[in-house]
C-alpha cells in the first residue's frame, strides 16, 4: 500500500516557468489537499478537494490551479513561477471528515 | 477551527514520558483534536486525534481537559526517534481547512 505519492522530490524552475506537481494516493480517499511550508514555517492550505470533480481554494491560492478528474489522483499546477513559490510543498489525503490526514514525502521546489 | 498555543520546543530525556501541551481556549463543542509530527525532511505524519474524552493508540495518549480548552499529547517513553516537530489542531467537523502553527520542538537527549 503506497499511500500519497508525490513526484517530483526536487525541482528548479526558472522564473516564468510553468510546472505540474503530481500527487496520487490509492487508498480510495475522498478529500485531497495540497499544502505549502516555508523554511522554519507551518503549513498553509492552498487548494482542496473533497470528491472527483469538485475543488475549493485554501488560504494561499495565488498562483496555483488544481484540478480532480479521477479519486486518485490530484495535480498542482504552477503557471508563471515566481521566487515567492519557492517551498516545499505536501500533498494529503484522507478518507472521511473526521479520520486523520495522510502526507505525501514532499516536493521541494526553487524557483530561480 | 479554533486556534491552538503550543511551547516553541521541550526537551526531554531518552526513555522517560513527554507530556506535549496545547491550549485550545476558543475551541467549540464541536471541534476535534487533532496531533501530528514532522520529523526532520518528512512530510507530517498523524499521530491522534480526540473530542473528549482521553484516546489511546500505539503510538500516544491524549489526555483532553474537562473543560476542553486545553490537550496534553502523551509519549510514554520518549526515543530519539520522535526527536520532531509536534502539531496541535483544533479541526471542526466540515475538517476540510487545516493549518499547521508553529507546533513545538521535541528535542529527545540520550
Amino acid at each position: 500500500n503506497a499511500g500519497v505519492t508525490q513526484t517530483p522530490k526536487f525541482r528548479i524552475l526558472k522564473i516564468g516557468q510553468s510546472m505540474t506537481l503530481q500527487c496520487t494516493q490509492d487508498m480510495n480517499h475522498n478529500y485531497m489537499y495540497w499544502y505549502r511550508q516555508d523554511p522554519g514555517m507551518g503549513l498553509k492550505l492552498i487548494y482542496y478537494s473533497v470528491g472527483a470533480g469538485i475543488t475549493d481554494k485554501g488560504e494561499v491560492p495565488n498562483g496555483y490551479n488544481v484540478s480532480r478528474s479521477t479519486t486518485e489522483d490530484f495535480p498542482l499546477r504552477l503557471e508563471l513561477a515566481a521566487p515567492s513559490q519557492t517551498s516545499v510543498y505536501f500533498c494529503a489525503s484522507r478518507d472521511r471528515v473526521l479520520s486523520g490526514y495522510t502526507f505525501g514525502s514532499g516536493t521541494r521546489l526553487t524557483v530561480v | 477551527d479554533a486556534k491552538t498555543t503550543q511551547p516553541n520546543s521541550m526537551e526531554s530525556n531518552e526513555e522517560e514520558p513527554v507530556h506535549l501541551p496545547c491550549n485550545h481556549s476558543t475551541i467549540s463543542g464541536t471541534d476535534y483534536i487533532h496531533w501530528y509530527r514532522q520529523l526532520p525532511s518528512q512530510g507530517p505524519e498523524y499521530v491522534i486525534h480526540g473530542l473528549t474524552s482521553n484516546v489511546n493508540n500505539r503510538m500516544a495518549s491524549l489526555a483532553i481537559a474537562e473543560d476542553r480548552k486545553s490537550s496534553t499529547l502523551i509519549l510514554h517513553r520518549a526515543t530519539l526517534r520522535d526527536a520532531a516537530v509536534y502539531y496541535c489542531i483544533s479541526l471542526n467537523n466540515a475538517g476540510n481547512m487545516l493549518t499547521f502553527g508553529g507546533g513545538t520542538r521535541l528535542m529527545v537527549k540520550p
